[in-house]
Parts: C-alpha cells; structure tokens; sequence
C-alpha cells in the first residue's frame, strides 16, 4: 500500500490560475518531496521540505508541510500550459522505513 | 553532460524471454535504484543499491534481479518468473544511499517493455 495519496487524482485548470494538490500521509516522516512527470517521461525533483519545516517556496512553487495532520499541499502559482503533467509526492521514513514512497499522483492539466 | 541514461527506449518482449534494462548514470552518485510505473499509478520500488556489489530488494523484487559491479552501472533483468512485465521502468540515482538521509532523486528518462 502507498504511504503517500495525493488529492485530487485529476486537476484542470485555466492558464493563469492558481493549482493546489494535496498529499496525506500515515504516518511519521522524515522528509517529504514533490516531482513532477510530464508524460511518457522521468521524474524531475522539484522540491523537498523537512519534518521540522512547515513552509517552503521555490519560484512559483509554495509548499506547505502540517505533520499534526499528516499531510502536505503544493500550490502552483500563475500556472501556465508547459505546467500540464503528473505531479507526486513522496514520503521518507516513517510507515517504508528507509524508503522513498511514492503517492499515486495528481494528472494537472492547463489549459491555454 | 552529467545525468542518468536508459537503453532502450522500448522493448518488447516475447513471454518466457529474459530481457536486460540498461541504466548508467555519470553524476558520480553511490545509490541507485529501479521503479516500476503501471499505467495512471505511481513508483514501486524493485531493487536499490546503496554502493557496488551491493543491493536489496524493494517491495515488487520477485522476476527482477539486479547487479552493481560498476559505481556507474545498475542493470535491471526481468526474467521470464514476472508474470506481468509490461510496464514503464525507471530507474534514478541519489547522491548517498536511503539511509543517508532520503535525499533527493535523479531519474532517468525510463523504459518502455512490452510484452508481446
């Protein structure tokens, strides 16, 4: 089973506008990153934020980290069509150990 | 150019044939691991390597073996034993190994395996 499950599965969304998704989790971690895929593609490390952080930003990206609720959202702003792609979080320690865990992914969809 | 390459592209596969994934990566990185990707899901770990001669079994290991004899190197065989290879296969590197702090991947641009 999947430490990480991202919400929504699926986002669409205007160019311009904000995205969010969301990832919870089950239990204690060590860190926690986002990646992006666009399709038929790897995985691209985007960002990666600390259990004893609670708020991170890259660009356009904020990143937010609640572990009292176990669960963690990314919010791209001012988004644009070359954001389309699949977007996951994954999960160290905690519930796989000394594994990096994989959610299931949000398919994010901007539209021109 | 630093970064992690896979060969081939595609594969196909014909059932009861072994086929080997190649994954070389230049970023002088100690740990290397294989995912496997289903269609609309996530990564599943088949096998890591934290340093050469050295690897372990993620959670989906069963058809798959794996050797490090090469810091650079990190083939994956799907054997004829996995019952369901059709996939897409990616493999990433990381600068030290999981137990070094879960630090961020690398992956490369994946293989396709179809099973014919």
């Amino acid at each position: 089973s999947q430490q990480g499950e991202e919400d929504p599965q699926a986002l669409s969304i205007q160019e311009g506008e904000n995205a969010t998704m969301n990832c919870s989790y089950k239990t204690s971690i060590n860190n926690l990153q986002w990646y992006r895929q666009n399709s038929g593609r790897g995985l691209v490390h985007l960002i990666l934020i600390r259990s004893n952080e609670r708020e991170k930003h890259s660009g356009r990206l904020r990143v937010t980290l609640d572990t009292s609720k176990k669960s963690s959202s990314l919010l791209i702003t001012a988004s644009r069509a070359a954001d389309t792609a699949s977007y996951f979080c994954a999960t160290y320690g905690g519930y796989a150990g000394n594994m990096l865990t994989f959610g299931g992914g949000t398919r994010l969809m901007v539209k021109p | 150019d630093g970064g992690i390459t896979q060969s081939p592209k595609y594969l196909f596969r014909k059932e009861g044939q072994n086929v080997t994934l190649s994954c070389e990566q230049n970023l002088n990185h100690d740990a290397m691991y294989w995912y496997r990707q289903d269609p609309g899901q996530g990564l599943r770990l088949i096998y890591y390597s934290q340093i050469v001669n050295d690897f372990q079994k993620g959670d989906i290991a069963e058809g798959y073996s794996v050797s490090r004899e090469k810091k650079e190197s990190f083939p994956l065989t799907v054997t004829s034993a996995q019952k369901n290879p059709t996939a897409f296969y990616l493999c990433a590197s990381s600068i030290r190994g999981i137990a070094g702090g879960g630090n961020e991947q690398f992956f490369g641009p994946g293989t396709r395996l179809t099973v014919l």
